[in-house]
């Protein structure tokens, strides 16, 4: 079966601290593996696509990697605004499957 | 601004009622998604579309139906509402059915009272 887990459930990180949160995935034929931020009562915000093993992608604060089996979403430095939970998500066939999420508070 | 449009933003109906929720695609997208979140749940995926026609089901109840029209907006039925029902319903869209990245919409919140 599909399944897509992220851990921490929780993190709060003060403000500098850097961390990584964790995107583990078993697909069969993945097609992508994306990465979302989501304000409370918000629609999920694109943030990036990683296609194959090896991937990075970085903006800003933030750096996603990805391997045969996980992808990575480092956050360098954070600041408050970071504040959000972040979505992994991955497409096999027509669908994406998410995970549940990481909700990420930084102290200023 | 991620340019998907959802009307309306909130509702409240009662129990039993049926509801119409709206999703305007980006310009140029084909593809449209549809999501229920609920407090305690991630996102679940319920149905997607792709140039009017259906292209994969997830746990979408009976109960629930959509449909993608010629000019690609989307609307999501929803029919003898239970309280279990009220949830954020989101809608995304994507430029093709291949591996591109989906844009969400913001939202509507059903309430069931």
């Amino acid at each position: 079966e599909d399944q897509v887990t992220q851990s921490p459930e929780a993190l709060r990180l003060q403000e500098g601290e850097s961390s990584s949160l964790n995107c583990s995935y078993t697909v069969s034929g993945l097609r992508g593996l994306f990465w979302y931020r989501q304000d409370p009562g918000k629609g999920p915000e694109f943030l990036f696509t990683l296609y194959s093993a090896g991937e990075e992608k970085e903006k800003e604060r933030l750096k996603a990697t990805l391997t045969k089996k996980e992808s990575f979403l480092h956050i360098t430095a954070p600041k408050p605004e970071d504040s959000a939970t972040y979505l992994c998500a991955v497409k096999t066939g027509n669908q994406f499957y998410f995970g549940t999420g990481t909700s990420l508070t930084v102290i200023p | 601004d991620s340019g998907v449009t959802q009307t309306p933003k909130h509702l409240i109906t009662a129990t039993g009622q049926r509801v119409t929720l709206r999703c305007s695609p980006r310009s140029g997208d084909l593809s449209v998604y549809w999501y229920q979140q609920s407090l305690d749940q991630g996102l679940q995926f319920l149905i997607h579309y792709y140039n009017g026609e259906e292209r994969a089901k997830g746990n979408i109840l009976e109960r629930f139906s959509a449909q993608q029209f010629p000019d690609l907006h989307s609307e999501l039925n929803l029919s003898s509402l239970e309280l279990g029902d009220s949830a954020l319903y989101f809608c995304a869209s994507s430029h093709t059915q291949g591996a591109d990245e989906a844009f969400f919409g913001q939202g509507t919140r059903l309430t069931v009272v």
